[in-house]
C-alpha cells in the first residue's frame, strides 16, 4: 500500500462549487503539506501543518483552506472553486528533522478542473 | 529574481553520456539541497540531497554544491533512456519562516 495517498485521484467541479481533496498517511510523519502544480510555475506551497495542532500558510494560501485532522490526515478546501484554481495538487509529508534535513514524501496527486 | 532557478530545458542527451543540471538559490540562508525525479503525470521522488559543499555520489548520481557561488547541480553518469524526466532541484533555509522552494524543474530527454 502507498505510504501517502490523495482522494479522489481526479476532480471535474464548477465554478462556485466547494470541494474537499483528502490526504492521508501511514509514515509516521508529523509534518505535512499541500501543493499545487502548474506548468511553467512549478511546485507552490499552499499550507502546512508541522503538527495537528499547528497550521501554516504558504506561498498561495488565497481562496483555500485546510483541516489537520489527525497525524495522518490533512484535507484541503476549496471554499468556491474558480477555474484558475485548475491544477495538479500534491501532498507530502516529512519527518521533520534538525537542521532543514526534510526530505519530502509526496503523494500520487489529486488532478483538478474547475469549469 | 526567482528563488530558486533552473533552465526549463529540454536538455537532450545520449545514451551513455553525461546530463549535467543545474540550479541556483538566492538565499544564502539556506541549509539543506534536494533533487526530486518526476516522471510525467507522476508525483515527485527524492533522487538525493546535499547539505555540505562539494560532492556527494550515489551510484550513477553526483550532486555538487558550492554554497559561496549559491549553486547546486546534478550529475547523471550513463544517461539511460529511463531517466528521461523532469528534475527539480528543491532548497530549504532556515529563517522566520518555514521555506522549502522548489525550482521549475528542467526537462531532460535521453535519446535511444
Amino acid at each position: 500500500d502507498a505510504d501517502v495517498t490523495q482522494t479522489p485521484r481526479n476532480r471535474i467541479t464548477k465554478t462556485g462549487k466547494r470541494i474537499m481533496l483528502e490526504c492521508s498517511q501511514t509514515k509516521g510523519h508529523d509534518r505535512m503539506y499541500w501543493y499545487r502544480q502548474d506548468p511553467g510555475l512549478g511546485l507552490r506551497l499552499i499550507y502546512y501543518s508541522f503538527d495537528v495542532k499547528d497550521i501554516n500558510k504558504g506561498e498561495i494560501s488565497d481562496g483555500y483552506s485546510v483541516s489537520r485532522q489527525a497525524q495522518a490526515k490533512f484535507s484541503l478546501s476549496l471554499e468556491s472553486a474558480i477555474p484558475n484554481q485548475t491544477a495538479l495538487y500534491f501532498c507530502a509529508t516529512s519527518p521533520g528533522r534538525a537542521g532543514g534535513q526534510e526530505t519530502q514524501y509526496f503523494g500520487p496527486g489529486t488532478r483538478l478542473l474547475v469549469l | 529574481q526567482k528563488e530558486v532557478e533552473q533552465n526549463s530545458g529540454p536538455l537532450s542527451v545520449p545514451e551513455g553520456a553525461i546530463a549535467s543540471l543545474n540550479c541556483t538559490y538566492s538565499d544564502r540562508g539556506s541549509q539543506s539541497f534536494f533533487w526530486y525525479r518526476q516522471y510525467s503525470g507522476k508525483s515527485p521522488e527524492l533522487i538525493m540531497f546535499i547539505y555540505s559543499n562539494g560532492d556527494k555520489e550515489d551510484g550513477r548520481f553526483t550532486a555538487q554544491l558550492n554554497k559561496a557561488s549559491q549553486y547546486v547541480s546534478l550529475l547523471i553518469r550513463d544517461s539511460q533512456p529511463s531517466d528521461s524526466a523532469t528534475y527539480l532541484c528543491a532548497v530549504n533555509a532556515r529563517s522566520g519562516t518555514y521555506k522549502y522552494i522548489f525550482g521549475t524543474g528542467t526537462r531532460l530527454k535521453v535519446l535511444a
